[in-house]
């Protein structure tokens, strides 16, 4: 499965759009971009994937580029429960469980 | 709420006792899973079971001891651990294609050995 890279931490106002990138430049043309968080001392809590086209659901939006060497997932109005490690992990369709969990992005919602 | 449920949350147990953790899932998935995350470390894939049997071993020491009687419920029996097995054990069913392999959580079971 190829390798995400992710900033270490970011910061995000609450009830604004929080953009978190991830670099993905070995993607192969069968694998998906997944994006999990984990609030801590909880297990990790599946938010969206996709192969090539944006995705939307009722937690967040993910924007692919063209090219799919990078993508961004949105969370549209972040509160302050939104304060997570957010994972980004790319993987075939169909592979069996070895997720790779990076160090993913460390996100605070201030008030 | 996940659909996939642990107990119990939080487990003390000597070095020579015998305990177990127990996963259910309420999603219909075909594969279950247990992994161990260790403070300051990534997550580490423990055993797979797809359709109730194991496909998966990522060389875990015999003192882990996974079940899986029906596709909805997998144990971890756990005997003469060491104080180094300390860790959140989580448990996560998908439902295996070809077309993709959502994995999902439970809240997992903190394990401190003692």
């Amino acid at each position: 499965d190829a390798k995400t890279t992710q900033p270490t931490s970011m910061d995000c106002a609450e009830g604004r759009a929080a953009n978190l990138p991830c670099n993905h430049s070995t993607i192969s043309g069968n694998e998906y971009v997944y994006w999990y968080r984990q609030i801590h001392s909880q297990g990790p809590q599946y938010i969206i994937h996709g192969l090539k086209n944006n995705e939307t659901n009722e937690m967040a939006s993910l924007i692919i580029t063209e090219d799919r060497k990078s993508s961004t997932l949105i969370l549209p109005h972040a509160t302050l429960r939104d304060t997570a490690v957010y994972y980004c992990i790319v993987r075939r369709g169909g592979s069996q469980g070895n997720l790779i969990f990076g160090k993913g992005t460390k996100l605070s919602v201030k008030p | 709420e996940t659909g996939v449920t642990q107990t119990p949350r939080h487990l003390v147990m000597g070095m020579t006792n015998k305990k177990s953790l127990k996963c259910e899932q309420h999603l219909g998935h075909n594969a279950m899973y247990w992994y161990k995350q260790s403070a300051k470390k990534p997550l580490e894939l423990m055993f797979v079971y797809s359709l109730e049997e194991r496909v998966e071993n990522n060389s875990v020491p015999s003192r882990f001891s996974p079940e899986c009687p029906n596709s909805s419920h997998l144990f971890l029996h756990l005997h003469t651990l060491q104080p180094e097995d300390s860790a959140l054990y989580l448990c996560a069913s998908s439902q295996r294609d070809r077309h993709g392999n959502t994995i999902y959580f439970g809240e997992g079971s903190w394990l401190t050995v003692v």
